[in-house]
């Protein structure tokens, strides 16, 4: 079966550090996307991961392990502007078979 | 990154009137678009694959007579609602996966359809 686990929701202060989880386990893995969705908006793309390691994209950074089937997102310098949900989706076959999403963390940034 | 358009922004209609949204992309060949739903603080629900040429490939539980599904050229698909009801009323998204630039799936911003 297929399965992507994120937390629900997280909460972190303005000008801190956030890690946002993503666990899968799918029947095939060819890449994994994080995105960005605000209230009443349609997601935007932040990042493609589909080797080991850590992507750096100005304050947002990911993270994949294969083995582990584990990604992570990093957020920097958090901003009220970050308060959004974040979408983990695996993309199981190259092509034009459509991605896999987790239900996504929505993350509320305080002052 | 690619864009990807969707037409009306938001949509207000009566009771069993159709709907048409379209969906284009604007700066790369789509020969599959994907077309979702997704119902307030609910996450993003997949209602069928649209397939440039052939006919659409719909999810279980959704009804292909209901919601007609037109990929006419390599940059553009329709959703059509037809008979639309209130419970109907969502927030439709498209989305298409440029595969000349490194397979990522760009989403459209998106059509609000209100039913009356």
């Amino acid at each position: 079966g297929q399965n992507i686990d994120q937390p629900t929701e997280m909460t972190a202060t303005e000008g801190a550090i956030v890690q946002i989880n993503c666990t899968y386990q799918t029947s095939g893995f060819n890449g994994l996307f994080w995105y960005q969705q605000h209230a009443g908006e349609a997601p935007t793309f932040l990042s493609y991961n589909v080797l080991d390691g850590l992507e750096e994209k100005g304050r947002f950074s990911s993270f994949l392990s294969r083995s582990k089937g584990y990604s992570y997102l990093l957020l920097k310098e958090l901003q009220m502007k970050d308060s959004a949900s974040y979408l983990c989706a695996v993309m199981q076959n190259s092509g034009n078979t459509p991605l896999v999403f987790g239900k996504g963390t929505r993350l509320s940034v305080i002052a | 990154g690619a864009v990807v358009s969707q037409h009306p922004s938001r949509v207000i209609c009566k009771s069993g009137t159709s709907v048409k949204i379209e969906c284009r992309s604007l700066d790369f060949q789509a020969t599959t678009m994907f077309w979702y739903r997704q119902f307030p603080k609910q996450s993003l629900m997949l209602m069928a694959t649209s397939n440039e040429g052939s006919k659409a490939t719909y999810e279980q539980g959704v009804e292909k007579d209901k919601f007609l599904i037109n990929h006419a050229s390599l940059t553009l698909s329709t959703l059509t609602v037809t008979s639309a009801h209130p419970e109907d009323s969502s927030f439709y998204i498209c989305s298409a996966r440029d595969l000349s630039g490194g397979d990522t799936q760009y989403f459209g911003p998106g059509t609000r359809l209100t039913v009356l």
